[in-house]
């Protein structure tokens, strides 16, 4: 199926450890994003790469790492995880950021839970 | 001041009836809208997007833009408990950040039977 999928679904973790998301499209897309949902439900995107390229870098803690190996797949490494870290991570893609009506695809979520 | 304002609701709505959703937003440089359901427990999907301003219509749902008054709102008609979810309004920034969304925070609406 093509789709955007994410791995792991579910991560539960103690506070200190070093994670790993990743996420992989196959819809041929150049843009790939990582957002936060936080438990109000409200989302906020973290970093954006197009074709390889970091294009978005919110104001997020440099624990935080993406890494995009090709345009394909962006994952999501974040180091000494804190009890705030617990949130669903989504991951999306648009087939590229220049035009106005560009529709992202969200992933199935990571939902990570610091303990 | 948040970038993009909802009300969280709940907004119940009787089935059959018209759900009316307001986004309103404070950049207003913005230059696309977009309107995102999201299920409990799972991830967004797009129902529509509009960028001039009035009205845009796609099967039960319309989306209606006005940028003087920096407002967006989503209506579904004849609501079916299948709508329950959470609404999400998005908005693109300027246009050098095309891909850069700022969503609210939804609102959840509930169609009772």
């Amino acid at each position: 199926d093509t789709a955007v999928s994410q791995t792991p679904k579910y991560l539960v973790t103690q506070m200190g450890n070093d994670k790993s998301i990743k996420c992989e499209q196959n819809l041929g897309h150049d843009t790939m994003y990582w957002y936060k949902q936080d438990s109000k439900k409200f989302l906020k995107i973290m970093f954006s790469y197009n074709n390889k390229e970091l294009i978005i870098n919110e104001t997020v803690p440099n624990r935080f790492s993406p890494k995009s190996p090709d345009k394909a797949h962006l994952n999501l490494h974040i180091n000494s995880l804190e009890l705030g870290d617990s949130a669903v991570y989504f991951c999306a893609s648009s087939r590229d950021t220049s035009g106005r009506s560009e529709t992202q695809y969200f992933g199935p979520g990571t939902r990570l839970l610091v303990l | 001041q948040k970038e993009v304002e909802q009300n969280s609701g709940p907004l119940s709505v009787p089935e059959g009836a018209i759900a009316s959703l307001n986004c309103t937003y404070s950049d207003r440089g913005s230059q696309s809208f977009f309107w995102y359901r999201q299920y409990s427990g799972k991830s967004p999907e797009l129902i529509m997007f509009i960028y001039s301003n009035g009205d845009k219509e796609d099967g039960r749902f319309t989306a209606q833009l006005n940028k003087a008054s920096q407002y967006v709102s989503l209506l579904i008609r004849d609501s079916q408990p299948s709508d329950s979810a959470t609404y999400l309004c998005a908005v693109t920034a300027t246009t050098d950040s095309w891909g850069k969304l700022q969503f609210g925070a939804g609102t959840q609406v509930v169609v009772t039977p």
